[in-house]
């Protein structure tokens, strides 16, 4: 079980937001960077967010990311058909030995 | 334009050791560092541990500890995942990830689907 929690689905239609919440606590996002990906159905993860609020060259204005306390969140807005799939945020955890985690990753449906 | 090649699908028995490669191009390949991350079937992301090309420096993540070894090869540009005594809950598909900074991974491997079945 990973020690940083999403919602395990969030749901809108086209056109509209969602946001995405990563819980973790002092020893992971409290105080190392987060990083957003998404992983569409049979490939592989593809890096949104990094150093919680940066998007790599590429990724659409519609992704956002922000960071507060021992939370992150994840932003899509005008939400496309193209947008359904998994979520997962990611950041260093020095209770684990500095060990990388993921969240446990959020699905996102286009209704 | 960066480029990760995995090792294709492999199908291991209980006990038997699994080796992954993951060869790079596109880019220096000792600058960065690469991780390797797996996926259960229908399950999150698992971060496995990580290797440094420049120096062969490992960090590996505790589930794995005694288990699993990560090299690399400079001369070839390749990096390997070895895990020993595989079990069932070893299927999976293994990735591995070039970072661009730590924790940051932009370039990924397609990923090598593993099946541990007797």
């Amino acid at each position: 079980q990973s020690v940083l929690t999403q919602p395990p689905s969030v749901s809108a239609a086209p056109g509209q937001k969602v946001t995405i919440s990563c819980s973790g606590s002092s020893s992971n996002i409290g105080n190392n960077y987060v990083s957003w990906y998404q992983q569409l159905p049979g490939t592989a993860p593809k890096l949104l967010i990094y150093e919680n609020d940066k998007r790599p060259s590429g990724i659409p204005d519609r992704f956002s990311g922000s960071k507060s306390g021992t939370s992150a969140t994840l932003g899509i807005t005008g939400l496309q058909t193209g947008d359904e799939a998994d979520y997962y945020c990611g950041t260093w955890d020095i209770s684990l030995s500095d060990n990388y985690v993921f969240g446990t990753g959020t699905k996102v449906t286009v209704l | 334009q960066v480029n990760l090649v995995q090792s294709g699908a492999e199908v291991k028995k209980p006990g038997a050791s699994l080796k992954v490669s993951c060869e790079a191009s596109g880019y220096t390949f000792t600058t960065y560092g690469i991780s390797w991350v797996r996926q259960a079937p229908g399950q999150g992301l698992e971060w496995m541990g990580w290797v440094s090309p420049y120096n062969g420096n490992t960090k590996f993540a505790q589930n794995f500890q005694g288990r699993v070894t990560m090299t690399t090869d400079t001369s070839t540009s390749t990096a390997y995942m070895e895990l020993r005594s595989l079990r069932s809950d070893d299927t999976a598909v293994y990735y591995c990830a070039r970072e661009t900074v730590p924790g940051t991974y932009n370039y990924w491997g397609q990923g090598t689907l593993v099946t541990v079945s007797s």
